[in-house]
């Protein structure tokens, strides 16, 4: 079973560019979870979606965004990026709503530099 | 808000030692415990967990304990290994709301 893939691996941005973050769910996973891990912050929520809908964000600002499209992939997009922005983000799946004790499944992340 | 708190930040323990983390919750609607074991280059993943109705699970050489009227949880790492040298993040969520929350990372290092 292939597991959580997140595309690209690195990436370096420039203050104010915009990027976007893919991420492949595990097959059978209809949620998608997003988190920033910055350094010594340990892992912070950023978006879920099930089903395609979002059901829950977490306290970033609007230039963070996503969207889940009909084969459960997610895609990160981050406008208007601040240095303040690099970090790891992870993506993570489930088996859905209601299903969280089967555990989530993270990738291995996308390494976010901003100068 | 930080809403699961984690010590210590990091912890060296002797091989064949036990390695203890510590997390406490304010949220008492919080239902579901994991804990996550992160390698360098690598995302977290689920070790084990444990929900409020019960106050100990084990698997293996891990061991959850659970405190409800304190708020507070515990991972065990028995007979530490250098393998198990990796950052371990506790974590909560609620009935409802499938998102995680989680404490700040605790970096463990078993020395030989």
């Amino acid at each position: 079973e292939a597991g959580v893939t997140q595309s690209p691996t690195h990436l370096i941005k420039t203050r104010g560019q915009q990027v976007t973050l893919r991420c492949s769910p595990i097959s059978g996973h209809t949620s998608v979870y997003w988190y920033q891990q910055a350094l010594g912050l340990g892992l912070q929520f950023l978006l879920w979606y099930d089903e395609g809908e979002e059901r829950n964000r977490g306290n970033f600002p609007p230039r963070f965004s996503g969207r889940q499209f009909p084969n459960y992939s997610s895609e990160l997009n981050v406008n208007a990026l601040e240095l303040e922005d690099s970090a790891l983000y992870l993506c993570a799946s489930s088996r859905g709503w209601g299903r969280r004790e089967s555990g989530y499944t993270f990738g291995s992340g996308t390494r976010l530099t901003v100068v | 808000q930080q809403q699961v708190k984690q010590s210590p930040q990091s912890l060296i323990v002797q091989k064949g030692g036990i390695s203890i983390i510590n997390c406490a919750y304010e949220n008492t609607a919080f239902d579901y415990f994991p804990w996550y074991q992160q390698f360098p280059g690598k995302g977290p993943a689920l070790l084990i967990a444990i929900r409020p109705d019960v106050s100990e699970k084990k698997e293996g050489r891990f061991t959850i304990s659970f405190n409800k009227s304190a708020k507070q949880f515990s991972l065990h790492i028995m007979d530490s290994q250098p393998g198990d040298s990796a950052t371990y993040f506790c974590a909560a969520s609620h009935f409802g709301n499938e998102k995680l929350t989680f404490g700040t990372g605790t970096r463990l290092t078993i020395i030989p």
